[in-house]
């Protein structure tokens, strides 16, 4: 079955750029919409931002204009990038399919990954 | 933006009763565009109800979900240990798709 997993740095310096890869396995990303969701520690689930295979975005307003989502359907892989990056962006980022049924919720999540921003 | 408030922030229950986690919105949501998800500890969030009554794949009947416009409710009937964890509404009528409530934290009595 279609699998998620996140990767990149776990730490990252403040006013870096924080850059992780969702790789999809089991399944093609194309025709589907992907997300990164974010959790900080003890905290609840902030949506980030997705990217249709075709590469059309979108992003939470909180964020965009820090955020770049990018698909690389050759490697079926997507993308984000977070500039200028604090502590307060230390948190579990999570990758998310849209659901099959073309509304807004998520119904496939990678296990994520915590990033630290410190230096 | 619409902002959910789900109550209680904590509820402690033993096994075999009945829970009633509840979400609120800022405003309608849509009708029934509304989602539930559970998550334990050090795992992802999975989907137990959309559509505020559809239950996902897999998903025992013991979860149920009701409610409309502004107001949602998540029961589970008879709560098993493996249903202790944090449920968190999530609406998807309005943009940005994906607003979260911040969670209700299930724990054992």
């Amino acid at each position: 079955q279609v699998q998620l997993q996140e990767s990149g740095p776990g730490l990252v310096k403040p006013s870096g750029t924080l850059s992780l890869t969702c790789n999809v396995s089991g399944g093609s990303i194309s025709t589907y919409y992907w997300s990164w969701i974010r959790q900080p520690p003890g905290k609840g689930l902030e949506w980030i931002g997705y990217i249709y295979y075709s590469g059309f975005t979108s992003y939470n307003p909180s964020l965009k204009s820090r955020v770049t989502i990018s698909v690389d359907t050759s490697k079926n892989q997507f993308s984000l990038k977070l500039s200028s990056v604090t502590a307060a962006d230390t948190a579990v980022y999570y990758c998310a399919r849209r659901a099959l049924t073309g509304y807004w919720y998520f119904d496939l999540w990678g296990r994520g990954t915590l990033v630290t921003v410190s230096s | 933006e619409i902002v959910l408030t789900q109550s209680p922030g904590t509820l402690s229950l033993s096994p075999g009763e009945r829970a009633t986690l509840a979400c609120r919105a800022s405003q309608s949501v849509g009708s029934t565009y509304l989602a539930w998800y559970q998550q334990k500890p050090g795992q992802a969030p999975r989907l137990l109800i959309y559509g505020a009554s559809r239950r996902a794949t897999g998903i025992p009947d013991r979860f149920s979900g009701s409610g409309s416009g502004t107001d949602f409710t998540l029961t589970l009937s008879r709560l098993e240990p493996e249903d202790f964890a944090v449920y968190y509404c999530q609406q998807y009528g309005s943009s940005p798709p994906g607003s979260f409530g911040q969670g209700t934290k299930l724990e054992i009595k």
